[in-house]
Formats: C-alpha cells, sequence, structure tokens
C-alpha cells in the first residue's frame, strides 16, 4: 500500500531534540489523523484534520504540535520528548470525517525511540 | 466509557485450521464496528466493518465477522487459515455522530501460524 507514505521509518532522538514526522498521502482525501501506537496499549487518537483545519485535539500534550499545509500533507514537530513518547506513530488518511463509513488508510508509521 | 476488548492477545494455529479471534466491545448506541489487520512493517488495512443490516460481514482475504448485539461481540473469522495471515490484528468500534465519530481500537490479538 503506498497510498500514505511517512518518513523517516525510524528516528532516535535525545530529550532536548527537536525532529519532525511528515506524512503524505497521494489518495486526494481531505481528512489526516495522527495516531500513537504503545507497545501493550490500543492505537491512541492523537490529532485530526480536514480540510486543513484540526478538528481534534486529543489532549496531546504541548511537545507534539501537528501541521497541515495542506490536504496532501501532515507533520508531527516534536519538542522535548520524554522516554515514554516512544512509540510507532501512524498517520491515517480519509476522504473526509463526514461519517465513520469512511474508510482510514494508514501509513507504515515512524518507530520513535526517544532516548 | 467505550471500550474495545480483544481477550486473546497472542494466539497459535496451524495453516489450515480454522480462526476465530474475538472482540467484545462496550457502547451505549448502535456501534459501528471494524476489523483491521497490521503486517510486520507495515500500517493497518481494513479487513471488515458493521454498520447495520446483515450481521454476517464479509472481507477481505476470506474474513468474516459476525455481529451479536446480545453478547456486544463482534468476533473475527476465517476457515483456514494461511500463513501469509499472521499478523496482528485489531478490533475497534466507532463512537460518537457520524460526523464527529472516531474510532476506539483494542489491545490487538498477535496471530502465529504454525506450518
Amino acid at each position: 500500500e503506498t497510498g500514505v507514505t511517512q518518513t523517516p521509518r525510524h528516528l532516535v532522538m535525545g530529550m532536548t531534540n527537536k525532529k519532525s514526522l511528515k506524512c503524505e498521502q497521494h489518495l486526494g482525501h481531505n481528512a489526516m489523523y495522527w495516531y500513537k501506537q504503545s507497545a501493550k496499549k490500543p492505537l491512541e487518537l492523537m490529532f485530526v484534520y480536514n480540510f486543513k483545519e484540526q478538528t481534534e485535539n486529543n489532549s496531546v500534550p504541548s511537545r507534539f504540535s501537528p501541521e497541515c499545509p495542506n490536504s496532501s500533507h501532515l507533520f508531527l514537530h516534536l519538542h522535548t520528548l520524554q522516554p515514554e513518547d516512544s512509540a510507532l506513530y501512524l498517520c491515517a488518511s480519509s476522504r473526509d470525517i463526514q461519517g465513520l463509513q469512511e474508510t482510514q488508510y494508514f501509513g507504515p508509521g515512524t518507530r520513535l525511540l526517544v532516548l | 466509557a467505550q471500550s474495545v476488548t480483544q481477550p486473546d492477545i497472542h494466539i497459535t494455529v496451524s495453516e489450515g485450521a480454522s480462526l476465530e479471534l474475538r472482540c467484545n466491545y462496550s457502547y451505549g448506541a448502535t456501534p459501528y464496528l471494524f476489523w483491521y489487520v497490521q503486517s510486520p512493517g507495515q500500517g493497518l488495512q481494513l479487513l471488515l466493518k458493521y454498520f447495520s443490516g446483515d450481521t454476517l460481514v464479509q472481507g477481505i482475504k476470506g474474513f468474516e465477522a459476525e455481529f451479536k448485539r446480545s453478547q456486544s461481540s463482534f468476533n473475527l473469522r476465517k476457515p483456514s487459515v494461511h500463513w501469509s495471515d499472521a499478523a496482528e490484528y485489531f478490533c475497534a468500534v466507532g463512537v460518537g455522530s457520524s460526523n464527529t465519530g472516531k474510532l476506539i481500537f483494542g489491545q490487538g490479538t498477535t496471530l502465529q501460524v504454525k506450518p
């Protein structure tokens, strides 16, 4: 599946670093999502964007800062992270958020390790 | 509160054997239910979904799931497992209105297939 791509695939960073995760979708969708997948825990929705506007912030700490410059690109800017933020970060897209019938298509994820 | 429980963290079956993965949900209204599969190093792929109508839903790769309202369950089945089915499987429930809904995921079940 190459409809949703994520870079980098792996990232190691120190707690004082600043890094960014990138997601790009080639499906012509209008909604994009960030999820966090930690070991032994369910997938957690972080942010939702629809037509470039943020529609959901699921009580995510401010050290995670999303950016959606257009409907095809979504970024997650990382700053002063904690070791417990180590996880797989998944990006997804859907045609829009109007209805749960809209299937979400996922990228392969970025495996993040915070030292 | 809405939740999804997948009681089996890890299941091992022999190739060619039948498979059933359990999923129980807690949600007050009519649920929208999904099964996703995640192969190693990949994002999540939708297997099937239930919104209404026939309680037996057919999906891709020969999978099916049955919605049982009385048991709050949405178990995934496959009559004959192939080695390529080894992956992690996630059950999810869509909550909220159809315009603002989001997915609540279970913890996942890891499927191992013996030759």
